[in-house]
């Protein structure tokens, strides 16, 4: 099975702060990553795919970059709504796994 | 709008039965993979089971392989996860979800969610 590594699992940040999360393949997943953001109570909301490409709706402060293992993603100016929990997901190959997540905290 | 609306969770005994249900909307169901993805109390996403469009092929994580079927009815636009022999670590929040057109490992559409516990 392919491990998915987050960092940091949980960061803390004020609105209108650029904050990078990082996450780490066990093994080449070529760009087959996957983001996803998630508030508490709520389902899982898909933000990026293909590594860098934004779901349409996603508003453009959020961007993604990486391939092979190692992948980035970004927000240029947080907001109040980005705080939550986000997770990447390698969609390579089953089974499809996620990084543990990483909690954005409100400084 | 594409709509999941997950039912069928509750209580139930270790070593029990349960059958998930996901009513889907505002898109052709028959057209797309599903999924379905967990979520223990407190911890991150699992991913559980999918489903190709016509049923052709079904994939299971190893800790349900065995125990939990994943079906489909097309006609009722209804997406199932029959769940025998449950343990406690098969407590979590089941959600559906709806492959990304031909990527069938990205989840582009998830529902709300039902609560399955497992405890005597």
């Amino acid at each position: 099975d392919i491990q998915m590594t987050q960092s940091p699992s949980s960061l803390s940040a004020s609105v209108g702060d650029r904050v990078t999360i990082t996450c780490r393949a066990s093994q080449s997943i070529s760009s087959y990553l996957n983001w996803y953001q998630q508030t508490p109570g709520k389902a899982p909301k898909f933000l990026i795919y293909a590594a860098s490409s934004l779901q349409s709706g996603v508003p453009s402060r959020f961007s993604g970059s990486g391939s092979g293992t190692d992948f980035t993603l970004t927000i240029s100016s947080l907001q109040p709504e980005d705080f939550a929990t986000y997770y990447c997901q390698q969609s390579y190959s089953t089974p499809y796994t996620f990084g543990q997540g990483t909690r954005l905290e409100i400084k | 709008q594409v709509q999941l609306v997950e039912s069928g969770g509750g209580v139930v005994q270790p070593g029990g039965s349960l059958r998930l249900s996901c009513a889907a909307s505002g898109f052709t169901f028959s057209s797309y993979g599903m999924h379905w993805v967990r979520q223990a109390p407190g911890k991150g996403l699992e991913w559980v089971t999918f489903i190709r469009y016509d049923g052709s092929n079904k994939y299971y994580a190893d800790s349900v392989k065995g125990r939990f079927t994943i079906s489909r009815d097309n006609s009722k636009n209804t997406l199932y996860l029959q769940m025998n022999s449950l343990r406690a670590d098969d407590t979590a929040v089941y959600y559906c979800a709806k492959a990304s057109g031909p990527h069938e490992g990205r989840f582009d559409y998830w529902g709300q969610g039902t609560l399955v516990t497992v405890s005597s």
